[in-house]
């Protein structure tokens, strides 16, 4: 099963661009790419996935490099509510080979600063 | 739609004791899971279940046991609560088809066992 790696923690000044990068260098070629955040106290919720294309939509962007080793997800205007931990997953497989659950990390903790 | 509840949001044990979690979806998803969040670690998948009447094991299916008699219940019991049973449980629902792999989540339940 595929793992990711995140940076622990970054920081992002409200209004910006938020980038959050992933390291998924041993993704296999149908496995996706998902992105979760979790506000505190909160269960997590989902963002965005893709595979190979860029993908967006009214929360985030995600940029997927061509050999797939790595994304970014990008909020573009941050705010202070967006402040969270966020998940990069792969999709793994069961003990019977079939793909069924995600495989969670300990993700990136956002601060958006005011 | 109320999405995905749990009861009780928090509970304290005896070690020992035993207590049944609950999660119910009202969005008629096949698929439910239940993930346990510790410090410092990332969701772990304890069951999960593709269908009415079916339940497979996670990653940390120990000391737990599940049932799913309804398609919109999915149960996580604990028999003999222990101290290393302490931490969030959160359970998740998603469709078997459409979409990707998009796991709603419910709020949590808080559980400490002394």
């Amino acid at each position: 099963d595929a793992k990711t790696t995140q940076p622990p923690s970054m920081d992002c000044a409200e209004g910006r661009a938020a980038n959050l990068p992933c390291n998924h260098s041993t993704i296999s070629g149908n496995e996706y790419v998902y992105w979760y955040r979790q506000i505190h106290s909160q269960g997590p919720q989902y963002i965005i996935h893709g595979l190979k294309n860029n993908e967006t939509n009214e929360m985030a962007s995600l940029i997927i490099t061509e050999d797939r080793k790595s994304s970014t997800l990008i909020l573009p205007h941050a705010t202070l509510r967006d402040t969270a931990v966020y998940y990069c997953i792969v999709r793994g497989r069961d003990n019977a080979g079939n793909n069924r659950k995600l495989i969670w990390g300990l993700g990136t903790s956002l601060a958006v600063n005011p | 739609n109320a999405g995905v509840t749990q009861t009780p949001k928090f509970r304290v044990l005896k070690t020992g004791q035993s207590m049944t979690l609950l999660c119910a979806q009202d969005m008629n998803h096949e698929y439910m899971y239940w993930y346990r969040q510790d410090p410092g670690m990332g969701l772990r998948l304890i069951h999960y279940s593709v269908g009415e009447g079916t339940t497979a094991k996670g990653e940390v299916p120990d000391g737990y046991n599940v049932s799913r008699l309804k398609k919109q219940n999915f149960l996580l019991g604990l028999e003999s609560a222990a101290p290393s049973q302490t931490s969030v449980y959160f359970c998740a629902s998603r469709p078997s088809s459409g979409g990707g792999n998009e796991q709603f989540f419910g709020p949590g339940t808080r559980l400490t066992v002394l």
